[in-house]
């Protein structure tokens, strides 16, 4: 069935940055996202990318994507202590009715 | 342009209640999607429901959970005869987008219901 599948916890310090990892198990998955979650809050939708392509900036962020390895990473360059947060991974089919989540990667930052 | 709601926010109910959960989808949206979301977990899907229409239900327990989107109103998510383990928060999230359509796809979330059974 379909799994995906990231790190629980990542500890950075402020200023570096940060990448959080994550793998599928779906082959047909056509759309790849992050999803920022803060505590008590729903999520937000940071950023997606189609699985025809390989690579995603936007600001701070970059996403990889590695559809051989089904391997996807978020680069948060410059972390600051507002991108502390649960970031999930998620993914779904050409229909994008259902969006498969991760267990989501708690994002500390150190001073 | 307000966002995705959800009532109540926070909502206590008793073994053996029931419990409803609104959403009311962003203006323009007619798809609306449900998602659990167990401590420390990540979301699951549930249901997807269109106006009027149940499109995807396949991560709905098969006993005493329904959904709606009537014509007029909000979605509805029902828990009946709740149990300790429905204690979670419940995301409602809506799209411009459906199945089959083509386009780009956002699913925008709202800042849930968290449901606690005693």
């Amino acid at each position: 069935g379909e799994d995906v599948e990231q790190s629980l916890f990542l500890s950075v310090r402020e200023g570096d940055s940060s990448v959080i990892n994550c793998t599928y198990t779906d082959s047909s998955s056509t759309y790849l996202y992050w999803y920022k979650q803060e505590p008590g809050a729903g999520l937000q939708l940071l950023t997606y990318i189609f699985s025809n392509m390989d690579m995603k900036q936007d600001q701070r962020l970059t996403v990889l994507l590695n559809k051989k390895d089904k391997h996807l990473s978020l680069r948060i360059a410059d972390t600051q202590t507002g991108d502390s947060a649960i970031y999930f991974c998620a993914e779904s089919g050409s229909s994008a009715s259902k969006i498969i989540f991760g267990s989501g990667t708690r994002l500390s930052i150190r001073p | 342009n307000a966002g995705v709601m959800q009532n109540p926010r926070h909502l206590v109910r008793r073994r053996g209640q029931e419990a409803r959960l609104r959403c009311s989808p962003m203006k323009g949206h007619s798809h609306v999607y449900w998602y659990r979301q167990l401590p420390e977990e990540g979301l699951k899907f549930m249901v997807y429901l269109q106006k009027e229409n149940i499109i995807d239900e396949s991560g709905m327990p098969k006993e005493r959970f329904s959904a709606e989107f009537p014509k007029e109103g909000p979605s509805i998510l029902r828990i009946q005869q709740v149990v300790r383990g429905d204690s979670a928060a419940y995301f409602c999230a809506s799209s411009s987008r459906g199945q089959g359509m083509t386009g780009t796809y956002e699913q925008y979330f709202g800042p849930g219901t968290r449901l606690t059974v005693t």
